[in-house]
């Protein structure tokens, strides 16, 4: 079975800081690791994605992950914020072969100005 | 490509209550997902669609709750009798059925039992 933990379930950021999320995954098998965010009364949009291809993977909004196997992690990771990150963030994994994902608890990202 | 969209967006009902949330995929995606997320926590997997037939269902999906998906078109989740503990946001996705994985996500249905 597949599973994720988020470190950290609130992390707060100034404008134009570093933004770090954590996370970390257990499969059995070689997972495909995804980011997703959720801004207030919405539904998830998908961030980025690993799929045993590159192990630095960039996606939109200027975010990045790395996949690090011998650490079974994939932090998410954007250089400079912006106001408009603030958002929940939400790591899920799925194995290959079974369809379904397994989210992580989430972090809440607040930008100050 | 316009989108998975979700009706309705919210509802509220009392106690004991049938409700029914609709889900339309993204026109060329034939699988299709249901998950339900409660105030502070990540999606939780309810059930999945593949065209028309349901492949896997969760523990979490009790007797009182039913989705469909006539033709492999759009799917309904149906809750019967429902209760408190019901109350969340139920989130529909939808994906291609080659090797991505990429589901993409509704904007939900917040359901408040009161």
């Amino acid at each position: 079975a597949q599973s994720v933990t988020q470190l950290g379930s609130h992390v707060s950021v100034s404008e134009g800081a570093l933004v770090l999320l954590r996370c970390n995954y257990s499969s059995s098998v070689p997972p495909y690791l995804f980011w997703y965010v959720q801004y207030p009364n919405q539904g998830l949009q998908l961030l980025l994605k690993y799929t045993s291809a590159a192990t630095l993977v960039k996606g939109i909004n200027g975010f990045e992950a790395e996949f690090k196997k011998s650490e079974t992690s994939f932090h998410l990771t954007k250089p400079s914020a912006h106001m408009s990150d603030a958002a929940e963030y939400f790591c899920a994994v799925s194995a290959a072969g079974d369809y379904k994902l397994s989210f992580g608890a989430g972090t809440t990202v607040t930008v100050r100005a | 490509d316009t989108g998975v969209s979700q009706d309705p967006r919210h509802k509220i009902t009392k106690r004991g209550q049938n409700v029914t949330f609709r889900c339309d995929p993204i026109s060329e995606h034939n699988r299709l997902y249901w998950y339900r997320q409660t105030l502070g926590q990540g999606p939780e997997f309810l059930t999945y669609f593949q065209n028309e037939a349901q492949l896997e269902k969760s523990r979490l999906l009790s007797d009182r709750f039913s989705a469909e998906r006539p033709k492999g078109s759009f799917s309904t989740l149906e809750i019967q009798r429902t209760e408190q503990g019901d109350s969340a946001m139920y989130l529909c996705a939808s994906s291609l059925d080659t090797g991505r994985y990429e589901q993409y996500f509704g904007p939900g249905t917040r359901l408040t039992v009161t």
